[in-house]
């Protein structure tokens, strides 16, 4: 199966504290995005990291990549109340052109 | 920024009629897409378009759905005899490079209820 795991399943922090989500796949890749989705809404893209880059930042966004286990971690520093989300990673598999997979996602609930 | 739009946002279907569901991608996008997201559950491709025809599918995209770029600007997913298990979420996405090789923009989605 191409499809990864998100862990965890579910993170409730308070706000201000920091949040990671980590991300593991099975396949090669040709880049991994991160994807935030709030309730019942559709997907909204954060960032994208490439194959060959191991850590980028956007803001509070931190992600990195590690190729040799397979795996990609988000961070997002001082959390707030309005990050509550679910996030995805996800990723277009190596030879193949067409499309992305997407892990199972990590519902991030951020107390105020 | 530019958007991905979809029409309609809710679609209430009896079982074993036919839907269509519309979507806008990013006029000078090359990649389309369709997901769907069953509820609680993980986002799941459907199908991929490039160049005018199907270059990728899931094994959920069976003989009941097909994808249509009528007119150059809309991308339109077809489920010809709607089932019950076919309530989800669908999402359509445009990309400029496939492969993940950029980001996919997301619409706003549809949600599908079949009664």
């Amino acid at each position: 199966s191409q499809q990864g795991e998100e862990d965890p399943q579910a993170l409730s922090i308070q706000e201000g504290e920091n949040a990671t989500m980590n991300c593991s796949y099975k396949t090669s890749i040709n880049n991994l995005q991160w994807y935030r989705q709030n309730s019942g809404r559709g997907l909204v893209h954060l960032i994208l990291i490439r194959s060959n880059e191991r850590e980028k930042h956007s803001g509070r966004l931190r992600v990195t990549l590690d190729t040799s286990k397979k795996s990609s971690s988000l961070l997002i520093t001082a959390s707030r109340a309005a990050d509550t989300a679910s996030y995805f990673c996800a990723w277009g598999p190596s030879g193949s052109a067409r499309q992305l997979t997407f892990g199972s996602g990590t519902q991030l609930t951020v107390l105020p | 920024e530019p958007e991905v739009t979809q029409t309609p946002s809710h679609q209430v279907t009896q079982m074993g009629q036919e839907v269509i569901l519309r979507c806008v991608p990013i006029s000078n996008h090359l990649y389309f897409y369709w997901y769907r997201q069953i509820l609680g559950q993980k986002v799941e491709f459907l199908v991929s378009f490039y160049n005018n025809e199907i270059s990728e599918k899931s094994e959920i995209f069976d003989d009941q759905f097909s994808v249509e770029r009528p007119d150059g600007s809309n991308f339109t997913l077809k489920i010809r005899s709607t089932k019950l298990e076919d309530s989800a979420m669908y999402f359509c996405a445009s990309s400029d490079a496939g492969g993940g090789r950029s980001l996919a923009f997301f619409g706003q989605g549809t949600r599908l209820t079949v009664v």
